[in-house]
């Protein structure tokens, strides 16, 4: 099984931060990283799949990189709207997700 | 634009069997051009990927609950289904019903049904 882990796991920012989440798998993934923005309540909602690429109707503040066992989220103006909890997802062996990153309000 | 929504009790007592539907609209689960599958969230916890079922009926499970899981569709109804066996307490969880979306190599969880809560308790 390939585990995720995300770094930190909250933090506090304000309207206008740039903001870069961690994630890592315990094995190389290539590019098969997904993220995944979830408000309380609600069920998920998919921003980044293929580590890079913005799901249509994402906001260009979004932004993925990596590749093989280490991803970055990062948005780089925090908006209002943007303050959830956010998660990363493997797609290279079936699936699994990462823990979260919550991200609140400084 | 499809849509996705879960049903089925949200109370189901320990060692008894749960069950949940997720009828699909907007699209049909007929497509080869996606997985349907579940995903559960214990209170206040992550997301947990439980399985999911093909067009073909084909099915790949979440080796830590395979032996209690069964994942079925009815294509003349559009919906899929989850018989989760034998709980307990740990199964407690906002169920979730989602599509896979499979672009070449890619898979992604791109639509989501709204969730459906399942308390198992006596």
């Amino acid at each position: 099984d390939i585990q995720m882990t995300q770094s930190p796991s909250s933090l506090s920012a304000s309207v206008g931060d740039r903001v870069t989440i961690t994630c890592r798998a315990s094995q190389s993934i290539s590019s098969y990283l997904n993220w995944y923005q979830q408000k309380p309540g609600k069920a998920p909602k998919l921003l980044i799949y293929a580590t890079s690429t913005l799901q249509s109707g994402v906001p260009s503040r979004f932004s993925g990189g990596g590749s093989g066992t280490d991803f970055t989220l990062t948005i780089s103006s925090l908006q209002p709207e943007d303050f959830a909890t956010y998660y990363c997802q493997q797609s290279y062996d079936t699936f699994s997700f990462g823990p979260g990153t919550k991200v609140d309000i400084k | 634009q499809v849509q996705l929504q879960e049903s089925g009790p949200g109370l189901v007592k320990p060692s008894q069997t749960l069950s949940l539907i997720c009828t699909v609209s907007g699209g049909s689960i007929s497509s080869g051009d996606y997985y349907w599958s579940w995903i559960r969230q214990p209170p206040g916890k992550g997301l947990e990927w439980i399985g999911y079922i093909y067009y073909t009926g084909s099915t790949y499970y979440n080796p830590s609950l395979r032996s209690r899981l069964t994942i079925s569709m009815d294509t003349s109804m559009n919906q899929f289904s989850l018989q989760l066996s034998s709980v307990t307490a740990a199964d407690t969880a906002v169920y979730y019903c989602a599509r896979i979306a499979i672009v070449g190599v890619v898979k992604k969880f791109d639509s989501w049904g709204q969730g459906t809560l399942v308390t198992v308790s006596s």
